[in-house]
């Protein structure tokens, strides 16, 4: 079945350094989502991403999607506390009603 | 306010109890997922439905059983609990063609 994979699994970055995490999946994407969930919360939805090699930004947030549709990209320029959390991937499967989530990767930002 | 409503938020609960994890959403949705998620890990689908009447198994094998008789209630049911069930189990909704989902708060369940 589909696979979908996301490294780091782990990053501790000082504030105001830049992370990046990327996500690979092992088939081909319609449209690929990322979700950030906080320690001790749900996953929230933040973006989908449809095009061969789109790119979005949501003010510190970068996403690409890569030519292939295979892979993807979130980067965050100069981290603050508030982006603590573990981020999501995931791809669409079964016909598009059913979504496979990567593997995810926390990230810690210290003071 | 759209929303989607998980009860309780946790349990703690003795081997071969029978419990049952609810889940509600007010955004009209017809597709609902149960999904299992240790600390710090991936999502597992464990059950979806597309739909009143309609309930599949998901990714990850499951003893649990689901069931879904109005659009806005998904309820999940364990039988008999076992402490190989102690996990975080997150309920969404999403709505048609390739939207997003929207995630319950979760339930964090305990079996001693």
């Amino acid at each position: 079945g589909q696979q979908v994979m996301q490294i780091p699994q782990y990053q501790h970055v000082q504030e105001g350094e830049d992370f990046t995490t990327y996500c690979n999946s092992s088939t081909t994407l319609s449209n690929i989502q990322w979700y950030k969930q906080r320690p001790g919360g749900h996953p929230v939805f933040l973006i989908q991403l449809v095009k061969s090699g789109e790119v979005k930004k949501q003010k510190r947030l970068t996403f690409q999607f890569g030519e292939a549709k295979k892979n993807s990209s979130l980067h965050i320029t100069a981290t603050q506390t508030t982006d603590v959390g573990t981020y999501f991937c995931a791809g669409p499967t079964g016909g598009g009603n059913k979504l496979t989530f990567g593997t995810g990767t926390q990230l810690k930002v210290e003071l | 306010e759209a929303d989607i409503y998980q009860t309780p938020r946790y349990l703690v609960i003795g081997t071969g109890k029978k419990i049952t994890l609810e889940c509600s959403q007010t955004m009209g949705h017809d597709k609902m997922y149960w999904y299992q998620q240790d600390p710090g890990m991936e999502l597992h689908l464990i059950h979806y439905s597309y739909g009143v009447n309609s309930t599949e198994k998901g990714d990850l094998s499951s003893e649990s059983t689901v069931s879904r008789i109005r659009t806005e209630h998904f309820p999940l049911t364990l039988e008999s609990a076992r402490p190989s069930h102690t996990s975080q189990y997150l309920c969404a909704s999403s709505g048609t063609g390739p939207h997003e989902q929207y995630f319950g708060p979760g339930t964090r369940l305990t079996v001693t």
